[in-house]
């Protein structure tokens, strides 16, 4: 197992309310993503971090937020939540050493 | 910026046959990799086969074959004798040689295997 896991692994969250889904890796490994899934689109990236406190905007980042304090666990907040959102979300994490992500478990999120 | 296109949102095939998924990718660039990957009912993201642009020669994997054609900006999935575990979506995937490692996805094939 890559040692990558994502919490809560599912949540109902009411509109206009603020959410934070964590990723926590054992791993060490610097570069970190955060994907959505959405029939008829697989999987788009939200956000992405390079390191601590260094992230940067994917392809859907509208609406969310990321924050990277410590090595190990990369956070993405919907300050909002909105009825798009609802989603599966993956995290994602890529050891340099190897041409592959490894991604965890996925959370899903029901926003009413 | 690339695109995967992934044209069959579904396909079946009976157990023990043969099936092929397909996927184009649009890339202005000439060093990337390419990914399949798995998904069955319990969500999890299984890496199926990788292939790297720069090697001419097709990445195989036991049952699992690619027939990647660069300069038509094809890459497609063979599954050979078809096992109810393959049943899954099946997702396409372009990653730049360089940078943040950033994975675009296709839209993904439900394969279906028959009994």
């Amino acid at each position: 197992d890559a040692g990558i896991t994502q919490s809560p692994r599912h949540k109902v969250t009411e509109t206009g309310t603020p959410v934070t889904l964590r990723c926590h890796q054992t791993e060490n490994h610097r570069y970190m993503y955060w994907y959505r899934q959405d029939p008829g689109h697989g999987l788009r990236l939200i956000h992405y971090s390079y390191g601590v406190k260094d992230t940067d905007k994917g392809e859907v980042s509208d609406g969310y937020s990321v924050s990277r304090s410590k090595t190990e666990d990369f956070l993405l907040t919907l300050e909002s939540a909105t009825s798009s959102q609802t989603s599966v979300y993956f995290c994602a994490i890529s050891p340099p050493s190897e041409n592959e992500q490894f991604f965890g478990p996925g959370t899903r999120l029901t926003v009413l | 910026a690339q695109t995967v296109t992934q044209s069959q949102p579904e396909m079946s095939v009976q157990e023990a046959e043969t099936v092929t998924l397909s996927c184009t990718y649009d890339t202005s660039e000439s060093d990337y990799y390419l990914f399949w990957y798995k998904q069955p009912p319990s969500r999890q993201m299984i890496l199926v086969i990788r292939q790297e642009a720069y090697k001419q020669q097709n990445a195989t994997e036991n049952r699992f074959s690619v027939n990647f054609q660069k300069a038509a900006k094809s890459f497609s999935l063979k599954i050979s004798d078809s096992q109810l575990g393959d049943a899954a979506m099946y997702f396409c995937a372009y990653r730049s040689f360089q940078g943040a490692q950033k994975l675009v996805f296709g839209q993904g094939t439900r394969l279906t295997i028959n009994p």
